[in-house]
């Protein structure tokens, strides 16, 4: 039972223009979201996170927007660039939760061209 | 200097045998995890130790047992391997178990069962 889906395994931009990543979420105890970012060959860091209580946070290029009632995450890279280029995972949990459990997605392959 | 760090970075064993992965995090923190990442791509939470106490343990099979001599370190014993047991394992640590605290990750080792 996927709770956190990532419906795109792949997408792919041209540098300096925008990346839009997506994430569902059937959970409806979620109230804590995170992207983490993986590249090759190396373990997944954190991106950037957003709790239910705001709609949007933003981190420099990386802005997360939060959809609750669609039950809906997404992020944004703008400009998105070639160093950019890697895997990105969604992945959710109960922010007043003591148990550190995050559940992630599938994930979904950024390809920014030159 | 890493900060989660895994050995070994690869491991290719036949069926049957007995493996141990290790993980050390040098970062002070309370809470350590093991992930399992299979062919599917799904990051999946087997593991969590706070001070040394497992937290989680998510429907995986009793082949596998951590072990945590301190703190700063969650190794991973997997016993009777299984084809199936082929996959990256992450170690990752955080702060403590609350949901809102980073999680860093180490660079996965990749099992190969033959």
């Amino acid at each position: 039972d996927q709770q956190v889906k990532q419906n795109s395994p792949s997408l792919s931009v041209q540098e300096g223009r925008i990346s839009i990543l997506n994430c569902d979420y059937t959970n409806s105890m979620f109230d804590y979201f995170l992207w983490y970012k993986k590249y090759p060959a190396e373990g997944p860091t954190f991106l950037i996170s957003i709790s239910s209580i705001k709609d949007k946070n933003e981190d420099g290029r990386f802005t997360v927007f939060l959809n609750k009632s669609a039950k809906h995450l997404s992020l944004h890279i703008v400009p998105s660039q070639p160093g950019d280029s890697a895997v990105y995972f969604c992945a959710a949990s109960v922010y007043g939760g003591s148990q550190g459990n995050l559940i992630f997605g599938k994930g979904t392959k950024l390809s920014v061209k030159p | 200097d890493t900060a989660v760090s895994q050995t070994p970075k690869y491991l290719v064993t036949q069926m049957g045998n007995d493996k141990s992965i290790k993980c050390e995090q040098n970062l002070g923190h309370d809470t350590m995890y093991w992930y399992k990442q299979d062919s599917k791509k799904f990051l999946k939470i087997m593991f969590s130790y706070n001070n040394k106490e497992l937290i989680i343990n998510e429907t995986v099979p009793n082949r596998f047992s951590p072990k945590s001599p301190d703190k700063a370190h969650l190794n991973l014993h997997i016993n009777s391997l299984e084809l199936g047991d082929s996959a990256v394992y992450f170690c990752a640590s955080s702060q403590d178990l609350a949901a809102y605290n980073e999680q860093f990750f180490g660079p996965g080792t990749r099992l190969t069962v033959l």
